[in-house]
């Protein structure tokens, strides 16, 4: 069966390092990957997609690589904040099928 | 704002009782979907709608869930004698069209049934 993992449930770091969040699938070929964010009592909110063909996307603080041989994605927001602290979920999508399929998420602490 | 609104934001049921959860979407989106999400877990995919047509309802856990969109706007996801185990989050989210990608959540009705 299908399953997403996302490397720790927490993850606790100090502010202005590099927090790495790590997406791993078995058994899916995704079209595409997505990285949300999800604060408490709230839905998630879109950062970014990459696609199979990529290899990297950046947006201002944020990078996400995506490696279809190792069936993983990296997520990376440099120079963090504590207004980063959040869960970070990855989603998986496939071409035909318009629904996302969900890791459990990562909760990121960033430590003044 | 424009984004995509939930009610009621909580609701508290008996088991065995009727719920029903509104979802309204961003005004013109084409794709709706209604995701279940249980404590510290991602969310789960439900049904899926483009405009009033329920394209997939693959995701829906029993015969006790019922979703419609009949006028491809406002969405109600309906449970039928509800159980303990229905207790989550359901979030609904919406696209502008049918092959974009990236959806827009709202911020979810949170169920608890005693």
């Amino acid at each position: 069966s299908q399953k997403i993992e996302q490397n720790s449930e927490a993850l606790n770091i100090q502010e202005g390092k590099t927090a790495t969040l790590t997406c791993n699938y078995t058994n899916y070929s995704p079209a595409y990957l997505q990285w949300y964010r999800q604060d408490p009592g709230r839905g998630p909110v879109f950062l970014l997609l990459i696609r199979e063909n990529e290899k990297e996307k950046r947006k201002e603080r944020l990078k996400v690589t995506f490696d279809t041989t190792l069936k993983q994605s990296l997520f990376h927001i440099t120079a963090s904040q504590p207004a980063d602290s959040a869960t970070y979920l990855c989603a998986l999508g496939s071409g035909s099928a318009r629904q996302l399929t969900f890791g459990s998420g990562t909760q990121l602490t960033v430590l003044p | 704002g424009a984004g995509v609104s939930q009610s009621p934001r909580y609701k508290v049921a008996k088991r065995g009782q009727d719920v029903a959860l509104r979802c309204d979407p961003i005004s013109g989106h084409v794709s709706l979907f209604w995701y279940q999400q249980a404590l510290g877990q991602g969310p789960e995919f439900l049904t899926y709608f483009q405009n009033e047509a329920q394209l997939d309802k693959s995701g829906l856990p029993s015969d006790r869930f019922f979703a419609e969109r009949p006028e491809g706007s406002v969405s109600t996801l309906k449970i039928q004698r509800t159980q303990q185990e229905d207790s989550a989050v359901y979030l609904c989210a919406s696209s502008l069209e049918a092959a974009q990608e990236t959806q827009y959540f709202g911020p979810g009705t949170r169920l608890l049934v005693l």
